[in-house]
């Protein structure tokens, strides 16, 4: 039973590129978040996608979004990049939103802005 | 605001001692509780979790944790420490089942043989 898979693993980009990470989420579940790590800290939330809506945000900038696949995958895209995103990217998945069906996290996917 | 803290920065535990790492979180009503665990370069496991009954919960590993209303306070212990017990532990809570999780800063364990 795979559990929540991301690609790429590691990615380096410049200041003002664009950036989509992707994430296919443990089999049975249905719910994808986003986190943010920056380094020596805890994740913080992006974003919910459940039924490939937008369900909740964190206090993230525009420049974040989302989106949700009928087969429950999804994709985080990052505008304009700058300095401040390098950061570690964790996709989380979860069962039917609303459930005591606690995260299952991927490895993550390294992102660096240069 | 909602908001989980771990006073323990970075703590060494000899191998084999017990081990107790700290969370307390600010909230009104009783939150969800996690712990997970972080190795280098991975994700996050979920070690055990609190929704409500027995305030003192098993997981994975042996590890386990206790709810205290009273000091909002989520702590997380094991009995006897292994070597591969070294990594990231953070604390998280949830205001409701299925929403966004609020994570401490986590506590860097070290063990020494």
């Amino acid at each position: 039973d795979a559990g929540v898979t991301q690609s790429p693993t590691h990615l380096i980009k410049t200041r003002g590129q664009q950036v989509t990470l992707r994430c296919s989420p443990k089999s049975g579940h249905d719910t994808v978040s986003w986190y943010q790590q920056a380094l020596g800290q805890g994740p913080q939330f992006i974003f919910q996608y459940y039924e490939e809506e937008e369900r909740q945000r964190g206090n993230f900038p525009d420049r974040f979004s989302g989106h949700q696949f009928p087969n429950y995958s999804s994709e985080l895209n990052v505008n304009a990049l700058l300095l401040g995103d390098s950061a570690l990217y964790l996709c989380a998945s979860s069962g039917r939103q609303g459930s005591n069906s606690p995260l299952h996290f991927g490895n993550g996917t390294r992102l660096t802005v240069t | 605001a909602q908001s989980v803290t771990q006073p323990d920065i970075h703590i060494t535990v000899s191998e084999g001692a017990s081990l107790e790492l700290r969370c307390n979180y600010s909230y009104g009503a009783t939150p969800y509780l996690f712990w997970y665990v972080q190795s280098p370069g991975q994700g996050l496991q979920l070690l055990l979790k609190y929704f409500s009954g027995d305030t003192l919960v098993q997981g994975i590993k042996g590890f386990e944790a206790e709810f205290k209303r009273s000091q909002s306070s989520f702590n997380l212990r094991k009995p006897s420490v292994h070597w591969s017990d070294a990594a990231e532990y953070f604390c998280a809570v949830a205001y409701q089942a299925g929403t966004a999780l609020i994570f401490g800063k986590g506590t860097t364990l070290s063990v020494s043989s």
